[in-house]
């Protein structure tokens, strides 16, 4: 079974500083997708990122990027330029790919993100 | 608005009680996912409808069921409640292929008293 460890139940950073949160998974599959979710205190699930595990290049989006490392299983997401708004719990996700007919995501147990101003 | 719908937003029922939470998916989703989120912890996957059938099951109690209608709303019947079950639901719709978009809905807060 798939299974997601994010191994920072918190992290802090300075408003504008740089922040990477870290997430690993095991999985025996080859093509599969992966994904960040921000939760603000709303609890509303907003997807921050996505990476196919076919892509070579790591996503990319504004503030937003990925370390993907396949043969590591390794799946980092880096915030640049801090803002207070991306204070949220963040969750590491994990999704077979589709076409074998089971495409629920496996979450990891978040990393709760605070900025300091 | 992400374009699936949850309703109700909140919910505080008794132990023993039964209620129906509901989901519309995103226009032209074909696929809907339960998950439930207990107080700080990650989403846990319930089940999983596509056009009307079951199509996986993941770690849901005897107590619950679920059913996909033929419009493509969904509704999660939880039976019997606990205390336990006190948490969030969240319903997500995606196109059910390769590549397609996953959609959460807002939630439904169940409180169980």
């Amino acid at each position: 079974a798939q299974t997601v460890t994010q191994s920072q139940p918190e992290m802090s950073v300075q408003e504008a500083e740089t922040v990477t949160l870290s997430c690993t998974y095991d999985t025996s599959e080859s093509d599969y997708y992966l994904f960040w979710y921000k939760q603000p205190p709303s609890r509303q699930m907003i997807l921050v990122i996505r990476q196919e595990a076919y892509k070579q290049q790591n996503a990319t989006e504004n503030r937003f990027s990925v370390n993907f490392q396949k043969a590591a299983k390794s799946f980092s997401l880096k915030i640049s330029d801090s803002q207070l708004g991306d204070a949220a719990m963040y969750f590491c996700a994990y999704r077979r790919d589709p076409n074998f007919g089971n495409e629920k995501l496996t979450f990891g147990t978040g990393t709760r993100l605070t900025i300091i101003p | 608005d992400s374009g699936v719908t949850q309703t109700p937003k909140h919910l505080i029922t008794a132990t023993g009680q039964r209620v129906t939470l509901r989901c519309s998916p995103r226009s032209g989703d074909l696929s809907v996912y339960w998950y439930q989120q207990s107080l700080d912890q990650g989403l846990q996957f319930l089940i999983q409808y596509y056009n009307g059938e079951e199509r996986a099951k993941g770690n849901i109690l005897e107590r619950f069921s679920a059913q996909q209608f033929p419009d493509l709303h969904s509704e999660l019947n939880l039976s019997s409640l606990e205390l336990g079950d006190s948490a969030l639901y969240f319903c997500a719709s995606s196109v059910g292929r390769r590549g397609g978009g996953y959609t959460f809905g807002s939630g439904t807060r169940l409180t169980v008293v």
